[in-house]
């Protein structure tokens, strides 16, 4: 069984970074036949991806043209795990992040607990 | 970027067949997979590549897409099914999501 466990801050200053990682077991994120994926959930922007990465012979990444300027995901093999990190978070950021497993037929099938994160001095 | 629209919400009698649409742009063309959320929780996928149940989602949860439009059928509605609905496309690298469908079982 798949799992996600995700953890990270739930408070993050204006400006400053937003940092979440998600935890894989049951699966290995160098699957060439699966990504990795973060998705952010908010009254205001309903649910929105933010990007995945994923392996296939190299590692490659796709962002959404919305956060594409300040956003990264990472991906850990030595603890198999990915990461997300926002770069100057405003108030509109305050969202639910979740962590998502996609296989090759692109529909999300594992998803992590979610995060609330709240952007605020 | 591609829209995604579906209604806010939709009612549906217990035990009746409720319909939940997803409009986009020759979304026939595309692969739709749909999600169930209930309040506090992660969405859940219901259904995947326009009418495939994932293990452990009844055969009352049925998908079908065509022309501009994408539909989920939930026949024998319950009060269980009570919950926010999504469709999801994607298009080229990025995924979209509709606004989501929140179904009241009477």
């Amino acid at each position: 069984q798949v799992q996600l466990q995700q953890s990270g801050p739930g408070l993050v200053k204006p400006s400053q970074t937003l940092s979440l990682t998600c935890a894989v077991s049951g699966d290995s994120i160098s699957s060439n036949s699966a990504a990795w994926n973060w998705i952010r959930q908010s009254p205001s922007r309903g649910l929105e991806w933010l990007g995945r990465t994923y392996y296939r012979s190299k590692w490659f990444n796709d962002y959404a043209v919305s956060v594409k300027s300040r956003i990264t995901i990472n991906a850990d093999t030595s603890k198999n795990q990915f990461s997300l990190q926002l770069n100057s978070v405003t108030p509109e950021d305050t969202a639910v992040y979740y962590c998502a497993r996609h296989p090759s037929w692109l529909a999300f099938d594992y998803w992590g607990q979610g995060t609330l994160v709240t952007v605020s001095s | 970027s591609y829209e995604v629209t579906q209604p806010l919400s939709v009612s549906v009698a217990l035990g009746q067949t409720a319909r939940i649409t997803c409009g986009g742009n020759h979304i026939g063309s595309k692969s739709v997979h749909w999600y169930q959320q209930k309040p506090g929780q992660a969405p859940v996928l219901v259904i995947y590549g326009n009418g495939n149940r994932p293990s452990g989602i009844p055969e009352r949860f049925s998908g079908s897409n065509s022309g501009n439009t994408a539909t989920l059928t939930i026949s024998r509605a319950q009060g269980g099914d009570e919950a926010d609905y999504y469709c999801q496309v994607w298009d080229s690298t990025t995924a979209f999501f509709g606004g989501g469908t929140n179904l009241t079982v009477l």
